[in-house]
């Protein structure tokens, strides 16, 4: 079965960048897709098609995906942007398939 | 402004069978293009993709889960369920109901394909012994 790989944790400074990596066989042959999922709530789409974002979304947020690795990138980060963030995939069929999931703080 | 709610009893007893609705408003489960789909989250866990169901009734399901999943959708009342049978604690879990659409372009594969951009509140189901 098809797998993705994230780090479990992430830590920032407030201003800074976070990049949260993706990793799975030959995931720049698929789009990579990203979902916020602050405590207590409802995951959130913030990329989908490896580099686009929803109405909504703040430009902060960026994505790329080649090789065997997408990222998500979050520039000037926020206290707001502390939360979990998962990437997804399609495997080779039909099966969705969500990596483990990355929390980030901002301290 | 598209709204998905899912529905259900909160706590199931183990081995018998785990019964959850989702009810669409802001828009039709008949439009074509999408999947309706449902994922879960056990405590202080990742999400895990259950299943999807097509308007017209085609379902794709976790092969890990396939045995016991069964989703439809009932295009009258505008809503898509899930059962899942022969439930242990394992099973406990937040359960959200999602709308997937379809991507604009091709990927590299040649193939479209589908991302969750509209998400229920969710609802904790408990699975007891």
């Amino acid at each position: 079965s098809y797998e993705l790989t994230q780090p479990p944790s992430l830590s920032v400074s407030p201003g800074q960048t976070a990049s949260i990596t993706c990793s799975g066989d030959k995931l720049g042959d698929k789009f990579a897709f990203w979902y916020q999922q602050r405590p207590g709530q409802s995951p959130v789409l913030v990329i989908y098609q490896d580099d686009k974002r929803p109405s909504g979304i703040p430009e902060r947020f960026s994505g790329s995906n080649s090789g065997n690795t997408a990222t998500l990138t979050i520039s000037e980060t926020q206290a707001m942007d502390e939360a979990g963030y998962y990437c997804q995939a399609w495997d080779s069929s039909t099966t969705r398939v969500f990596g483990g999931g990355t929390t980030l703080t901002v301290l | 402004q598209l709204q998905l709610q899912e529905s259900g009893p909160g706590l199931v007893k183990a081995s018998e069978t785990l019964s959850l609705t989702c009810t669409v408003s802001g828009g039709s489960v008949r439009r074509s293009s999408y999947f309706w789909g449902w994922i879960r989250q056990a405590p202080g866990r990742g999400l895990e993709w259950i299943g999807s169901i097509y308007y017209s009734g085609s379902t794709y399901y976790n092969p890990s889960l396939k045995s016991r999943v069964t989703i439809s959708v009932d295009i009258s009342k505008n809503q898509f369920s899930l059962k899942l049978s022969s439930v242990t604690a394992a099973d406990t879990a937040i359960y959200y109901c999602a709308r997937e659409t379809p991507t604009d372009t091709y990927d590299n594969n040649g193939s479209i394909t589908y991302f969750f951009d509209y998400w229920g509140q969710g609802t904790l189901v408990t699975v007891s012994s």
